[in-house]
């Protein structure tokens, strides 16, 4: 168990819907990251926020969106649906916002994951 | 162009014997870092090891060791005495600088699958 958290973990819906899906970092963790995992795209980073704010972006359609909360949970909602945004949405956090120091890195805990099916 | 890439997309290897799977990078950056991440059957996504370009030594965790080879661009994940529940997606990511941030770029990943 990482400690992050994702809710709700299967999801389906119709084309042209709505959708959020909520994430919570593990306690302390200020970063969170988005990622989406497909067949065809395999696993690409949508998007990070660090302590509230945005800090980069990834491969992340126009129809989705994201923010991070007070307390740190984000929530990543998709919009206008298609049949190709079925996929597995993960989401990571680690403590820090990312800043290189030399060769340290800091690992990214990844939550078990929303599959979401759009038909 | 991809900057990870994996060229196995499928093993099969006996119990009890070692595994390397193979993983090449491209980057311009002197900092960086390359991790592996196991995917079972169930989805999640679990941290198996981290290799930072500049440490000196292979990274190791239990039976689980980087063969970091850096004029290569190299960075195989040797698991040694397989075991069954090392049936899984294996996915080699590396970590990439965004103006000062962090995002990591994943490979395509290798399914492997242990044979009794």
């Amino acid at each position: 168990d990482s400690g992050v958290t994702q809710t709700p973990k299967h999801l389906i819906t119709a084309t042209g819907q709505r959708v959020t899906l909520r994430c919570s970092p593990r306690s302390g963790d200020l970063s969170v990251y988005w990622y989406q995992q497909s067949l065809d795209q395999g696993l690409q980073f949508l998007i990070q926020y660090y302590n509230g704010e945005e800090r980069a972006k990834g491969n992340i359609l126009e129809r989705f969106s994201a923010q991070q909360f007070p307390d740190l949970h984000s929530e990543l909602n998709l919009s206008s649906l298609e049949l190709g945004d079925s996929a597995l949405y993960f989401c990571a956090s680690s403590p820090f916002q990312g800043a290189f120091r030399g060769s340290d890195s800091y690992e990214q805990y990844f939550g078990p994951g929303t599959r979401l099916t759009v038909t | 162009a991809q900057k990870i890439t994996q060229t196995q997309p499928g093993m099969f290897v006996q119990e009890k014997e070692a595994v390397t799977l193979d993983c090449t990078y491209d980057t311009s950056d002197q900092s960086y870092g390359l991790f592996w991440y196991k995917q079972p059957s169930s989805g999640e996504m679990i941290f198996l090891i981290y290799q930072g370009s500049y440490d000196e030594q292979n990274a190791t965790e239990g039976r689980y060791s980087l063969n970091f080879q850096k004029a290569r661009k190299s960075a195989n994940l040797v698991i040694s005495a397989s075991q069954l529940g090392d049936s899984a997606m294996y996915f080699c990511a590396m970590r990439e600088k965004d103006f000062g941030n962090e995002k990591l770029t994943f490979g395509t990943g290798t399914r492997l699958t242990i044979i009794p």
